[in-house]
């Protein structure tokens, strides 16, 4: 069965600090990774995708990273805002192009 | 995404009510997607839909009905709603490409649904 293990199931830091969030996924085959980022109340949004032969990918102060062979991605969140508040989502497609499966995600919360 | 709009945004019904969610999108996007989300799972798909005339069911569509009205709306039907159909609700679309690899989904802001 396709599974998206994430962790830290929730998270609370300082603003300015950096943090890394964890997802390990078995699911097969595989296309590509992403992870969303979703606000309270909102839809997710995109924050990157990664097929299997990228191994990093940034989005301003997001870096994303992938290990294919050990079926382990990073998203690294550096010196962080209140506005990074919110629920982080890995999403691993399996080469549907529909089916993704989702992560229950982590949440995040940033302190003052 | 303001590109994708949904309402209502929240909801009240009683069980055994029909209930109707709708889906409009401007991005010009040929699929369309029904999630649901709820506490402490990942989002589930409920159906999905590559154009007008192609309409799938996803992993959880039992209780549950569509329609592609024209490519740019997608309704979701409860015929008849249960308490345990109360979820977050979301539609989301993305653009057919020549590879799987970047089809990205844009989401809505999601309907807040509870059934009595």
């Amino acid at each position: 069965k396709n599974q998206v293990e994430q962790s830290p199931q929730s998270l609370i830091i300082l603003e300015g600090k950096n943090c890394t969030l964890q997802c390990n996924y078995t699911v097969s085959p595989f296309s590509n990774l992403r992870w969303y980022k979703q606000d309270t109340g909102r839809g997710p949004v995109s924050l990157t995708i990664m097929t299997f032969s990228e191994n990093t990918k940034s989005n301003g102060r997001y870096t994303a990273t992938l290990d294919a062979d050990t079926k382990q991605s990073s998203l690294h969140i550096t010196a962080s805002q209140l506005s990074d508040s919110a629920s982080y989502i890995c999403v691993v497609d399996s080469n549907s192009g529909y089916a993704l499966n989702f992560g229950k995600g982590t949440s995040l919360l940033v302190t003052p | 995404d303001a590109d994708v709009t949904q309402t209502p945004r929240n909801r009240i019904t009683k069980t055994g009510k029909r209930i109707m969610l709708e889906c409009s999108q401007t991005k010009g996007h040929d699929r369309m997607y029904w999630y649901r989300q709820d506490p402490g799972l990942g989002l589930r798909l409920i159906y999905y839909s590559f154009d007008v005339k192609d309409i799938n069911k996803g992993e959880i569509s039992d209780g549950y009905s569509v329609s592609r009205q024209a490519q740019a709306k997608f309704s979701l039907s409860l015929e008849s709603a249960i308490p345990n159909q109360t979820a977050l609700y979301f539609c989301a679309t993305s653009e057919r490409t020549g590879t799987e690899a970047y089809n990205e989904q844009f989401f809505g802001p999601g309907t807040r649904l509870t059934v009595l």
